[in-house]
Formats: structure tokens, sequence, C-alpha cells
């Protein structure tokens, strides 16, 4: 079974230019997540999609940030106007589990990441 | 709120020593709790998990249990090997409709022949 894809592994900008990271979760997993992991500290969830619905974005700065899952299986996560603060690494992971459907199953399955660097 | 504290690491021990790597947790409700590994260059991958008090996840030859009375969910392994260096992070689930996995910190592990 195919795991949890992204790309670019590794990218280096500019502060104030924009990037895109892009995610293909595992086959048939409707829950997506976006998650932002600062060097030093744990993964910081920035986004949740159910199939290609938000189910939390509370902790995703708007104001630079955005993220979609059209058709509800790849996502693409922009940041534009980009900080040096968002150097970091980006995960993206997918489950099999369904937001409100009860119960505490459903492991999640992480990529290898996307590092970005902001000079 | 809800939130997962580990030790800080490097953890620096020889081949074949025992291994503890403390957590605890704060939540509300029960959650389930997890510990994640993530080898050099690689994604994060499930350790092992504990969905309920007194259960006891185990794999690989990692071992952790639930303790709901003192909130904690400490990692140990009788015996390292130099392969197990990476970084190790604890996390908990929450009970809430999110089921948002919320991770500490992590603790790095090195292991030398």
């Amino acid at each position: 079974e195919a795991g949890v894809a992204q790309s670019p592994r590794y990218k280096i900008i500019e502060k104030r230019q924009s990037v895109a990271f892009w995610c293909n979760p595992i086959s048939g997993h409707a829950t997506l997540y976006w998650y932002q992991q600062i060097l030093g500290q744990g993964p910081k969830l920035l986004i949740q999609f159910q199939n290609n619905g938000v189910v939390d974005d509370s902790q995703l700065p708007k104001d630079r940030f955005s993220a979609e899952r059209l058709k509800g299986v790849d996502s693409t996560l922009k940041i534009q106007p980009a900080k040096l603060e968002d150097s970091a690494v980006y995960l993206c992971a997918s489950s099999s589990l369904k937001h409100g459907t009860g119960g505490n199953t459903g492991e999640l399955f992480f990529g290898e990441g996307s590092r970005l660097t902001v000079l | 709120g809800n939130s997962v504290t580990q030790m800080e690491g490097p953890v620096t021990l020889s081949e074949e020593a025992f291994l503890t790597i403390n957590c605890t947790y704060t939540a509300t409700g029960y959650p389930s709790l997890f510990w994640y590994v993530q080898y050099p260059g690689e994604g994060l991958q499930l350790l092992l998990k504990a969905t309920k008090a007194d259960d006891k996840g185990s794999n690989k030859g990692f071992e952790a249990t639930y303790r709901k009375e003192t909130t904690s969910f400490h990692l140990e392994k009788g015996s390292v090997q130099v392969s197990d260096s990476a970084v190790y992070f604890c996390a908990l689930r929450r009970m809430d409709s999110s089921y948002k996995l919320i991770f500490g910190s992590g603790t790095r592990l090195l292991v030398r022949p």
C-alpha cells in the first residue's frame, strides 16, 4: 500500500515570497491533516479536512496560510507571503477515522514532510 | 487545556542499556495516548498506543502503560539498540469531536555502540 506522498521535500525561499506544498493521502482515507513542525518542537496541527470540508482550522494563520482539498483527495497548503518564522517542516497525515463518528481508533499515517527554509 | 509534557533530550545511552522516556499529560476526559517515532530523514511513525486506563501498548520491544492516576505514559525498553536512535514523540488524542492529535516536544535518543 502506498503511503502519504508529499512534495517538494525541500524548499528555500526569501521572505515575502510564496510557496505551495502538495499532499496525496493514502487511498480511501477520508481525513487529511497538515501539521507544522518547528525545529525542536512537536508537530502542531494547522488544518484538518474530512473529505473536502474543513473540520478544524483554528491554528491556521489565515492572513498568510491557505489550504484546500478539492475533490476530497489531494491537498495543497500555500503560504503567501512567507515570514522567517514559517521555517519548519510541514507534515501531511491521513487517517481513515471520520470526524464525529465516535470511537478513538484510526491511526494517522504521516508523509516524510516538506522542509521549508525562509531566508 | 490539553497538553503533553516530555522529558528533554537528548538522551544518550550505550547499547543494551535500559530506556525510560517520561511523558505526562493534561486532558479533559479520557484521551487515547500514543508514542510516535521519527527516524533520521523519515516521517513520523506510530510506535504504540493505548486507548484506556491501565492499557499497555507494546511494539518492537518498547512498552508504555496508560496510568490515569499519575496522568503518565512513560516509554520503556529493556535493551536499546543503535537502530533505536531517533526522536520520540508522546501524543494524546482529544476525545471531543475533532479527534485532534496533540504532541509533546519530542525527545531525541542517541544510542552508542
